[in-house]
């Protein structure tokens, strides 16, 4: 594979609306973990995953933010009833070994709740 | 709690001229630190991580735990080096990074 891939780009969704964002890892890296990067600010931390395991889920904000990785490949981001606040990139990155290994990013989505 | 502070959102200087990304970090424990670079229209990739010990693209940081500094240098900037840089440290407890806010490098002729 070419590398991390994430989906959709962009994603509009209205204030109240459900959305579900997508990142598909290198192929044989054990450990996904998603960030989110607010306008003019660094990567935050949100969730971590060992395989399907989700051994870190600190970051995440609220209980309206929700991910996985059932089969330990494929991730989902799922936000529930946006707030405008959620407006940010939500960016994927994988990696061969735990945070200090070279993460390897993906493009991001772009969401803006409007 | 840990925390990255890069002083600078912007710097820009000539081609040819040194250049010195500034970050400070809060920990104290054994840190690792790490540069991360994004080129426009390109993804956030590793530019290069104090264990190392190496020179990428010419540029060097150098850990300095009396400062808690991990200052990114270059001493002749080139244009391909116009970018955002994120200075990343890693503490070991909770897999994650902690980065700062990031410093736009722009080189001009």
């Amino acid at each position: 594979g070419a590398g991390v891939s994430q989906s959709p780009r962009y994603k509009v969704a209205k204030r109240g609306q459900d959305v579900a964002l997508r990142c598909d890892p290198i192929s044989g890296h054990v450990s996904l973990f998603w960030y989110q990067q607010a306008l003019g600010q660094g990567p935050e931390f949100l969730t971590y995953f060992q395989n399907e395991a989700q051994l870190d889920k600190s970051g995440l904000p609220s209980d309206r933010f929700f991910a996985e990785r059932p089969e330990g490949s494929v991730s989902t981001l799922k936000i529930q009833r946006t707030q405008q606040e959620d407006s940010a990139v939500y960016l994927c990155a994988s990696s061969l070994g735990t945070a200090n290994s070279p993460l390897h990013f993906g493009n991001g989505t772009r969401l803006t709740v409007t | 709690a840990q925390r990255v502070t890069q002083p600078e959102k912007l710097l820009s200087v000539f081609k040819g001229a040194p250049v010195e990304l500034k970050c400070n970090y809060s920990y104290s424990g054994s840190p690792e630190l790490f540069w991360y670079v994004q080129y426009s229209r390109q993804r956030l990739q590793l530019l290069l991580r104090h264990i190392s010990r190496e020179s990428i693209k010419g540029f060097t940081a150098d850990l300095n735990k009396g400062e808690t500094s991990f200052h990114l240098k270059k001493p002749f900037a080139q244009e391909e080096d116009s970018a955002m840089y994120y200075c990343a440290l890693y503490t070991g407890t909770a897999s994650k990074l902690t980065f700062g806010t990031g410093t736009r490098l722009q080189v001009t002729l």
